[in-house]
């Protein structure tokens, strides 16, 4: 069974520090792995995604996340936090082919001026 | 332009009443997904689609019905059955894995 582990449910940065959110997955078959993005009372947006092609994945609003299949992992980047960035992000998974996506528990994201 | 759209986006229902939720899609998008979002737990999946006329069950179906008789419309019932129906329900479709959102329906029951 494929599942995804998000840690820590709250993070807060300053304002033009970097931004790390963590993720790591458990999968038996190479997955496809996405990160989305929700503003309050919104549906969510996709950040980026990883389909097996570069390990290095880059998204929208300078947004970024590695593959790390030794590590499991799929954390997700931000050199320079914004104020608007502040947001509840999901690290989700699909194993290929599939249909069903299996979403994190999310972490919210704080930024102080 | 295109996209999803969910209604009601705020809904209050009593104890004992069945509620429908729509979902519409223009995005000419076999597959549709309903999720189901409370704090602190993620999002997790009630029903989905891939095609017209077939739907399976997610993992957490029970007290939910959907029909799918067009591609464009996925709609979900809350039935009286469903024990903590007051959630933010969240309909999606895709395409090459990744999920289009609609701006969810907030579902209280009174």
């Amino acid at each position: 069974a494929q599942s995804v582990t998000q840690l820590g449910s709250h993070v807060s940065v300053s304002e033009g520090a970097l931004v790390l959110l963590r993720c790591n997955y458990s999968s038996s078959v190479p997955p496809y792995l996405f990160w989305y993005v929700q503003y309050p009372n919104q549906g969510l947006q996709l950040l980026l995604k990883y389909t097996s092609a570069a390990t290095l994945v880059k998204g929208i609003n300078g947004f970024e996340a590695e593959f790390k299949k030794s590590e499991t992992s799929f954390h997700l980047t931000k050199p320079s936090a914004h104020m608007s960035d502040a947001a509840e992000y999901f690290c989700a998974i699909q194993g290929t082919g599939g249909f069903k996506t299996i979403f994190g528990a999310g972490t919210r994201l704080f930024v102080k001026a | 332009d295109g996209g999803i759209t969910q209604s009601p986006k705020y809904l209050f229902r009593k104890e004992g009443q069945n509620v429908t939720l729509s979902c519409e899609q223009n995005l000419n998008h076999d597959a549709m997904y309903w999720y189901r979002q409370d704090p602190g737990q993620g999002l997790r999946l009630i029903y989905y689609s891939q095609i017209v006329n077939d739907f399976q069950k997610g993992d957490i179906a029970e007290g939910y019905s959907v029909s799918r008789e067009k591609k464009e419309s996925f709609p979900l019932t809350v039935t009286s059955a469903q024990k903590n129906p007051t959630a933010f329900y969240l309909c999606a479709s895709s395409t090459s894995g990744e999920l289009f959102f609609g701006e969810g329906s907030r579902l209280t029951v009174l």
